[in-house]
């Protein structure tokens, strides 16, 4: 069975700064999908960032990016210039490359990221 | 496009109520799904649809029902509410063909409690 753990409950960051949120899974696939998704208190879920297994670059959106190590099943997002806005909840999640049962998001329980002014 | 939609926003009901959370969405996607989220949790999935008619179930189905008559609909009924499915539910759409797997767009969440 697919898991996903994110180790750090709770994070802090100053405003501007740079901060790295970490995630490892567990998985015998070898083609997937991971995910970062932002819930901030509006509890809204916003996807932040999208990487396909198959692809060893690097995903980046504006001040996202994330650390893909498919050996050591690692993904970690890292957040450059923190900004109020990026107070929230960060999910990162997996998802097998098949359809039916197995095309579900698992999640991991998250980590509480808080920009600090 | 408003993405996927979910009615009502807050609902609280009294032990064996019943109700049904609605959800649509206006990107014709084919997978819809229905997630929980308790309290300090991650989000547990209770029920899926790959179509129109077809529909099954995911890790935390009881107490629920779906159904999915249209691409855009998929309702989530609780029968008998009780204080356990006090939670936060999602309903989410992508778009799946065999070698891609689109991401999940989310609605904006229904928060239920029973009292």
């Amino acid at each position: 069975a697919q898991t996903v753990t994110q180790s750090q409950p709770e994070m802090s960051v100053q405003e501007a700064e740079t901060v790295t949120l970490s995630c490892t899974y567990d998985t015998s696939e070898s083609n997937y999908y991971l995910f970062w998704y932002k819930q901030p208190p509006s509890r809204q879920m916003i996807l932040v960032i999208r990487q396909e297994a198959y692809k060893q670059q690097n995903a980046t959106e504006n001040r996202f990016s994330v650390n893909f190590q498919k050996a050591a099943k690692s993904f970690s997002l890292k957040i450059s210039d923190s900004q109020l806005g990026d107070t929230a909840m960060y999910f990162c999640a997996f998802i097998r490359d098949y359809g039916g049962a197995t095309n579900k998001l698992i999640f991991g329980t998250g980590t509480l990221l808080a920009v600090q002014p | 496009n408003a993405g996927v939609t979910q009615t009502p926003k807050f609902r609280i009901l009294k032990i064996g109520q019943s109700m049904t959370l609605q959800c649509t969405q206006d990107m014709n996607h084919n997978y819809m799904y229905w997630y929980r989220q308790d309290p300090g949790m991650g989000l547990k999935l209770i029920y899926y649809s790959v179509g129109a008619g077809i529909t099954d179930k995911g890790e935390v189905p009881n107490g629920y029902n779906v159904s999915r008559s249209t691409t855009e609909d998929f309702p989530l009924r609780l029968e008998l509410a009780a204080p356990s499915q006090t939670s936060v539910y999602f309903c989410a759409s992508s778009y799946y063909t065999s070698g891609f797997s689109d991401t999940q767009y989310f609605g904006p969440g229904t928060r239920l409690t029973v009292l």
